[in-house]
């Protein structure tokens, strides 16, 4: 069984910095594409970040292209998505999602799904 | 960026009834779209890829179909466990993924 579990979420204030991380489990983890997808308070969802499977290839969406690094460590299986110079327009529930392909690009889906982990930012 | 209109916003609906959804890419993306699932609280579900593609586990109620531009879910009956909120997702042009607004299903 998939298990995409995240954690680090929490309160910040503006400017602050979180990292978050994705434990997974179930399946082989260096093969897939993975990404970071945010759900803002009664808002629709978000594409945020998106890494390959060696982590040589990365994409962010332009609002937090410079702040946000996402990382992944084939050894343990964790995925990572550290976020600095947080804005209150951050707030949301991250979710780390595995692809269902090895390379992210035309026809790939977001396959499975974690249940998010919350970042609020405010002062 | 690709946009995604999905319609309606929400909708009313008994169980046993026939519901659909639809979703409008602002370019052609051929068959490149994925449809999903959300509860409260909880991680989104892939139903459908590939516009018609029944993801494994999904029941044979969650049907998709469409190509360029237009695109439709339906659930033939609808059941205590559908209701939900419906998103679809281009996977056509990417970076990045862009989603539909979501579809509220409640019950009536």
């Amino acid at each position: 069984e998939v298990r995409l579990v995240e954690y680090g979420g929490g309160l910040v204030q503006p400017g602050g910095s979180l990292r978050l991380a994705c434990s997974a489990s179930g399946f082989t983890f260096s093969v897939f594409a993975l990404h970071w997808v945010r759900q803002a308070p009664g808002k629709g969802l978000e594409h945020v970040s998106t890494i390959s499977t060696n982590g040589n290839s990365t994409y962010y969406e332009d609002s937090v292209k410079g702040r946000f690094t996402i990382s992944r460590d084939n050894s343990k299986n964790i995925l990572y998505l550290q976020m600095s110079s947080l804005r209150v327009e951050d707030t949301a529930v991250y979710h780390c999602v595995k692809d269902g392909y090895a390379v992210a690009g035309t026809g790939s889906y977001l396959e499975y799904w974690g249940r998010g982990t919350r970042v609020i930012v405010s002062s | 960026d690709i946009q995604m209109t999905q319609s309606p916003s929400s909708v009313s609906a008994s169980v046993g009834d026939r519901v659909t959804i639809t979703c409008r890419a602002s370019q052609d993306i051929s068959g490149w779209l994925a449809w999903y699932q959300q509860k409260p609280g909880k991680a989104p579900n892939l139903l459908i890829y590939a516009a018609s593609s029944l993801q494994s586990g999904v029941p044979s109620r969650f049907s998709g179909s469409g190509s360029g531009t237009d695109f439709t879910l339906t659930i033939s009956s609808l059941q205590p466990e559908d209701f939900a909120t419906y998103y679809c997702q281009q996977a056509d042009s990417f970076p990045p993924w862009t989603f539909g607004q979501g579809t509220k299903v409640d019950i009536k």
